[in-house]
Order: C-alpha cells, then structure tokens, then sequence
C-alpha cells in the first residue's frame, strides 16, 4: 500500500525565515510526485510534478528536490501570502488509474 | 481557460438524507475524479473516470455512494443515506487522457458537506 507522510503537521514562519518542508514516501515503483498547494476553502492547486531521484524544479521562492524516499519543498524568502496548505502526494507505475495518494499536508503560516 | 466548476459550494443535511454533487470538468480533459477530504487530512479517491467509463472505484463505499458521468463530460456523486462520518469537502478533479502518461489533476473548488 502507497503511503506519503508530510513534516511537520504545521509550520510558523516569519516573513524571509527560509525553511523546508518535509514529504517522506513509500510506494512500488514511483511514477510521479506531485506538490499541490491549497487555501482555506479552494481545491488544491497545481505546483511540481518530479519523475525521478536528483530532479529539481522552481517556482518563484518554492524548489521541490526529489529522492528516492523523499521530496523536499524549499522555500526561500516566504511572503505572508505564501501561507496555505502544501499537500504532497505519489503515483504509482503501472497504475493505470492515475491515482494520487496524497499526504496529510504542511500547513504553512508566514508572518509578516 | 475555463477550471473544474463544482455546485453546490456548501451543503446541510441530516443523517439518513441523500444529496447529490455536480462537477463539469476542463473542457477535453477525458479524465475525471472524484476526492473526498475530511477535515485536516489530504485528499482520498472515491472514483476516477476516463470518458464516461469507471477506471478505479476501489474506495468507493459502494452501499451509500453512487456515481455517473453521462456523455462524457459532467458528472454527479451521491450520498444516499448520509452518515455523519460523510461530513467533509467532496473535490472534483479532471486531467487530460490518463494512461502511461502522467498528467497533472486540476481541481475544483469542492463541495463542504456538513452532515447533523
């Protein structure tokens, strides 16, 4: 069974206090992990999809880095208005379907 | 580009009632889903469609929760009866055509179902 656990549950920032949040992974043959981020009362927006071990992709003061147990999402220099909900979540090879298993999320609260 | 467009936004129902939720998708996107996401936790699939046939409804809790999407495009989800267990946000998601591609999922903005 695929299992995705996020850390930490909730993170306080203060405004430019770079840090990173965690996204620890287990599933049978990983075809793709997604970062999705999410405020109070909308669906879950789209941020990164990394395919293999070593990739890395940016976006503005987010980076995702992938392992092949972990993924990391820096974030450096955070603006208050980067408080939201940051959800993680796995796609199995050989998954047809496409599911995503998803993370409990990091909620993530940058203080100005 | 228009995205996943859901209604009702909010719904209040006591226990033992049905309801239903409606989701119109990106326009080409032949995949839909359907997540259900209880208060504090990430999103859990209920059912994935690819055009108007049912790819994986694994996690569908078949003996309340019914699901249809006719001509391919809108669907609905029904509770029937409701548990107050069912109390969460009902998202819908679409991508474009699923298979050894990995597409992102778009989602709508969800249904907050309260259940007394």
């Amino acid at each position: 069974e695929d299992q995705v656990t996020q850390s930490p549950e909730a993170l306080r920032l203060q405004e430019g206090e770079s840090s990173s949040l965690n996204c620890s992974y287990t599933v049978s043959g990983l075809r793709g992990l997604f970062w999705y981020r999410q405020d109070p009362g909308k669906g879950p927006e789209f941020l990164f999809t990394l395919y293999s071990a070593g990739e890395e992709k940016e976006k503005e003061r987010l980076k995702a880095t992938l392992t092949k147990k972990e993924s990391f999402l820096h974030i450096t220099a955070p603006k208050p208005e980067d408080s939201a909900t940051y959800l993680c979540a796995v796609q199995r090879n050989n998954n047809a379907g496409n599911m995503l298993t998803f993370g409990g999320g990091t909620r993530l609260m940058v203080k100005p | 580009e228009a995205g996943v467009a859901q209604s009702p936004r909010y719904k209040i129902i006591e226990k033992r009632q049905s309801v239903a939720f409606w989701c119109n998708p990106i326009s080409g996107h032949a995949t839909l889903y359907w997540y259900q996401q209880i208060l504090g936790q990430g999103p859990k699939l209920l059912i994935q469609f690819q055009n108007n046939g049912v790819v994986d409804d694994s996690q569908l809790p078949k003996d309340r929760f019914s699901a249809e999407r006719l001509k391919g495009v809108d669907s609905t989800l029904k509770i029937q009866p409701a548990k107050l267990e069912d109390s969460a946000v009902y998202l819908c998601a679409s991508s474009r055509e699923s298979g050894r591609e990995s597409y992102e999922q778009y989602f709508g903005p969800g249904t907050r179902l309260t259940v007394t």
